[in-house]
């Protein structure tokens, strides 16, 4: 596998403001994804982080709400924007590594909760 | 529209006994399936997977069925430890490297 971190691992913001997370990846990796867990609930794909170009959206996210940047192959960042409660969950970057096609590796997530 | 499902959202099991855990899938066209554990704040480890071309797939204490034809997954734990608690995934991909994840299933080992 590879260490995959992300920061912060958790925080508490206020309504309306923006948050950003990181993701940093210690090999190479061929794909990288951002998913959300909300309370209660299963994983969910929110876009395929792309290098050097614009994140591939899944349907019912949007780029204004959620900004993605992967600037190289071993890093990525989502923003959370113009947060609301219904924003507080668990936010996953996961990677597919060179060497093994398909298996999805994570990182340990970003606790968000929006006051 | 959930294309996997699981449809136990619980299972308590003695240690030492076998763990099954179950998931039933919709689209024919995933050819790649696996099973992840997630603790409490942490994210899902990945554990175990199969594709379409097999049936089965062993390793170490967890096993993997899969039967194509009724569309349906099932992970073996034997013997299950109370370590093994925690809540597992079962998640499917195909062609664009995207997984579709399962509701999970909490897993809970009884000394």
């Amino acid at each position: 596998s590879a260490v995959i971190s992300q920061k912060p691992s958790r925080d508490i913001c206020q309504r309306g403001t923006s948050l950003t997370i990181q993701c940093q990846v210690d090999s190479q990796v061929t794909m990288m994804f951002w998913y959300r867990q909300q309370p209660g609930q299963s994983l969910t794909l929110i876009a395929t982080a792309n290098q050097g170009s614009e994140a591939t959206y899944e349907s019912g996210f949007v780029i204004d709400k959620f900004p993605i940047s992967r600037p190289n192959l071993t890093f990525s960042t989502l923003t959370v924007s113009n947060m609301s409660p219904e924003d507080s969950s668990i936010y996953l970057c996961s990677v597919v590594l060179a060497r093994t096609r398909g298996t999805q590796y994570f990182g340990p997530g970003t606790r968000l909760t929006v006051l | 529209d959930q294309q996997v499902k699981q449809n136990s959202p619980s299972l308590s099991v003695q240690e030492g006994r076998i763990s099954i855990l179950n998931c039933d899938y919709t689209n024919s066209m995933f050819d790649y399936f696996l099973w992840y554990k997630k603790y409490p704040a942490e994210g899902p480890t990945f554990l175990i997977s199969i594709s379409s071309i097999k049936d089965k797939n062993e390793d170490g204490r967890f096993t993997v069925f899969l039967n194509k034809s009724a569309k349906h997954l099932s992970l073996h734990i034997v013997p299950s430890q109370p370590g093994d608690s925690a809540v597992y995934f079962c998640a499917a991909g195909g062609a664009t490297n995207k997984l579709i994840f399962g509701t999970g299933t909490l897993l809970a080992v009884q000394p």
